[in-house]
């Protein structure tokens, strides 16, 4: 089945623990995505990668960083995550831009 | 810079009206736009997208959409709502089919009566 695997679905860590979230795509997609969803804010997108070892910050990058060393997997990285980044994080991946994105199931994140 | 704008934050209609949702957009050159559902718990799923020629575009579920570039819109329809469609609608723009930007708006959360 296609489609776009984020792990874990549920995470509560502790303030300044570095913490990984990763994402798989099995669609040979060029191009993948993480944002972050909050009530009122829509989605915001954090960064985007075109293609292996090609990334680029999105809107609001601060706090985080990827990484596109294979073409399957983008995962997100809080070196030293704070409360402001409690959140529901989605990555997802597409054949091109433009053709949309394929969402993954969602990581709900809780900095205490 | 590119945005997105939903005016209507919260919509309730009754089962088997109609429905639009608005979505204005601001971008310099020839968007590329797009409509996602999420319902409750869930991911996002495409609805349809706009690239260029036809003007509207027909989508999954019975739902369409208009591209208007003279008031910069992009509206969803659907003909007659079923309860299944309560959920949150977000408009997307992205700028061109090389780049991984794409821009949401803040949502349209859907409220079907009975």
């Amino acid at each position: 089945e296609a489609q776009v695997t984020q792990n874990p679905r549920y995470l509560i860590t502790v303030t300044g623990k570095k913490l990984t979230v990763t994402c798989s795509q099995n669609m040979n997609h060029e191009y993948m995505s993480w944002y972050r969803q909050d009530p009122g804010l829509g989605l915001r997108q954090i960064y985007y990668s075109m293609n292996v070892e090609v990334t680029d910050k999105g809107d609001v990058p601060e706090g985080y960083k990827v990484s596109r060393k294979e073409k399957r997997n983008f995962p997100l990285i809080l070196e030293s995550p704070s409360p402001n980044q409690t959140s529901l994080y989605f990555c997802a991946s597409s054949f091109q831009g433009a053709y949309g994105y394929t969402f993954g199931s969602g990581t709900r994140l809780t900095v205490v | 810079a590119q945005s997105v704008t939903q005016p209507d934050i919260h919509i309730t209609v009754s089962e088997g009206a109609s429905l639009e949702l608005r979505c204005n957009y601001s971008y310099g050159a020839t968007p590329y736009l797009f409509w996602y559902v999420q319902s409750p718990g869930q991911g996002l799923q495409l609805l349809l997208k706009y690239f260029s020629g036809d003007t509207l575009v027909q989508g999954i579920k019975g739902f369409e959409a208009e591209f208007k570039r003279s008031q910069s819109s992009f509206n969803l329809r659907k003909p007659s709502v079923h309860w299944s469609d309560a959920a949150e609608y977000f408009c997307a723009v992205g700028g061109s089919s090389n780049t991984g930007k794409l821009i949401f708006g803040q949502g349209t959360t859907l409220q079907v009566k009975p």
